[in-house]
């Protein structure tokens, strides 16, 4: 158990539809990170938060968009969904702002979009 | 910015066998590199990592990886396999942009 927990476990929902998943981080872990992971593409880093500021973007549709709370736990929501959105996402988190620290998983969510 | 690529998409050995996974990162300077593991069903977790001084790095669960910079390799061994390894390995790097670049990953199957 990394201390990293996401809701929920599994998602379906159909194309057009809107979902949110959610990230609560390590205690005392202030930065959030979130990935993608595809058969075809990987893992692919979407989007990264620090003490509640957007500090990093990578492959992150404009349909997609993420935020973090005063209370540090993170929400990635999910617009006008696609067949091809459906992925395992997980979040991170780590300590400090540096990538260069240790990132711990959550279990991910699957979402499946049909 | 920097990348790894994974050249190995699947790895089958029996027990006992030594492993050797494949990671090439994209140019020289300073770098930084990671390999991480996904066991079946769990989440992602640091095996090791490469910062600077040794070449050489151990890791948990027996892994070792050496960084040759004249090959731009970081690959990641075990000179003995369990079954226990089944799982995905993923190498990565530190970007310019302040996020980790992840390799396509090398499916291990360990058989009994």
């Amino acid at each position: 158990d990394s201390g990293v927990t996401q809701t929920p476990k599994h998602l379906i929902t159909a194309t057009g539809q809107r979902v949110t998943l959610r990230c609560s981080p390590r205690s005392g872990d202030l930065s959030v990170y979130w990935y993608q992971q595809s058969l075809d593409q990987g893992l692919q880093f979407l989007i990264q938060y620090y003490n509640g500021e957007e500090r990093a973007k990578g492959n992150i549709l404009e349909r997609f968009s993420a935020q973090q709370f005063p209370d540090l736990h993170s929400e990635l929501n999910l617009s006008s969904l696609e067949l091809g959105d459906s992925a395992l996402y997980f979040c991170a988190s780590t300590q400090g702002l540096s990538v260069y620290n240790e990132q711990f998983f959550g279990p991910g969510t699957r979402l499946t979009v049909l | 910015a920097q990348s790894v690529s994974q050249h190995n998409h699947h790895v089958i050995l029996s027990e006992a066998a030594s492993l050797e996974l494949g990671c090439n990162y994209s140019y020289g300077g300073t770098v930084n590199l990671f390999w991480y593991v996904q066991y079946p069903g769990q989440h992602l977790q640091l095996l090791l990592k490469y910062f600077s001084g040794d070449p050489l790095v151990k890791g948990i669960k027996g892994f070792e990886a050496e960084f040759i910079k004249s090959k731009f390799s970081f690959n990641l061994r075990k000179p003995s396999v369990q079954w226990s390894d089944t799982a995905e390995y993923f190498c990565a790097v530190p970007t310019g942009a302040n996020n980790l670049f992840f390799g396509t990953g090398t499916r291990l199957t360990v058989i009994p």
